[in-house]
C-alpha cells in the first residue's frame, strides 16, 4: 500500500493556461474523490468516480473543470483558461467502498499568475 | 444540504494534557457518517477518527475519542496526554445519502511544550 499519489505537488501557471493533474489511488480502492482547498478553508467536494463512471459533480465544477478516470484506475483533472480564484490546493482521495474512510493524497498546489 | 460547524478557529494545550475539539453538524440523512481528520502544516490530511451514525457507543482510537450526541448532533473530538505531534490542524466531517464529505472550516490545535 503506497498511498494515494498526485502529481505534480506544485503548478505555477499564467492566467488563461490549461492546466492537468494526476492522481494515483491505492490500488484496490474503486472509488475516487477530487476535493479542493483554499486557504484557512476546510476541503470542499468537487466530483467522484466509482470505478471508470464519473457519478457526482459539484456545482463548483464549471465547464472549465474536467475529470477523467479512463480505466477505473488513475484520474486525470483538467482545468481550461486558468483563472485567478483557481488557485487552491487540490486534494485527491480514494477509498474501497461506501461509508469507508477516504485517504488523502498530498495534494497539488496550483498558483495562477 | 449538509453543514459542518466548528466554532473554535484555534485551540492550544499543554503538552500531557487533554483536550476537547467541537463539532456540530446538519444533515437530514437518518444514515450518515462522521470524522475527525488531521492535516499537519503542508502534509497531507489523516483520518483519525470515524463514527457510524447508527452505533451509539463512542469510537475511540488510543488517545482520541469521541463524544457522539445524536440527538444534539454534536461530534467532539478529545484528545488525551497531548502530544507534540498532535498539533495540526483538525478537520470534523459528515458524509451521508452520496459519496462526498462535507468539512468544517477546521480547528488550528497548538500543542505548547
Amino acid at each position: 500500500d503506497t498511498g494515494v499519489s498526485q502529481n505534480p505537488r506544485h503548478k505555477i501557471t499564467k492566467r488563461g493556461q490549461n492546466v492537468t493533474f494526476r492522481c494515483d489511488p491505492i490500488s484496490e480502492h474503486n472509488r475516487l474523490y477530487w476535493y479542493r482547498q483554499t486557504l484557512g478553508q476546510g476541503p470542499e467536494f468537487l466530483t467522484y468516480f466509482q470505478n471508470e463512471a464519473q457519478l457526482e459533480k459539484s456545482r463548483l465544477l464549471s465547464d472549465r473543470f474536467s475529470a477523467e478516470r479512463p480505466k477505473g484506475s488513475f484520474s486525470t483533472l483538467e482545468i481550461q483558461r486558468t483563472e485567478q480564484g483557481d488557485s487552491a490546493m487540490y486534494l485527491c482521495a480514494s477509498s474501497a467502498d461506501s461509508g469507508g474512510p477516504q485517504h488523502f493524497g498530498d495534494g497539488t498546489r496550483l498558483s495562477i499568475l | 444540504a449538509q453543514t459542518v460547524t466548528q466554532s473554535q478557529p484555534e485551540m492550544s494545550v499543554q503538552e500531557a494534557e487533554t483536550v476537547t475539539l467541537s463539532c456540530t453538524y446538519d444533515t437530514s440523512e437518518s444514515d450518515y457518517y462522521l470524522f475527525w481528520y488531521k492535516q499537519p502544516p503542508s502534509r497531507q490530511m489523516i483520518l483519525v477518527i470515524r463514527q457510524e451514525a447508527y452505533k451509539q457507543q463512542n469510537a475511540t482510537e488510543n488517545r482520541f475519542s469521541v463524544n457522539f450526541q445524536k440527538a444534539a448532533k454534536s461530534f467532539s473530538l478529545k484528545i488525551s496526554d497531548s502530544q507534540l505531534g498532535d498539533a495540526a490542524m483538525y478537520f470534523c466531517a459528515v458524509q451521508g445519502g452520496s459519496e462526498k464529505l462535507v468539512f468544517g472550516k477546521g480547528t488550528k490545535l497548538t500543542v505548547n511544550p
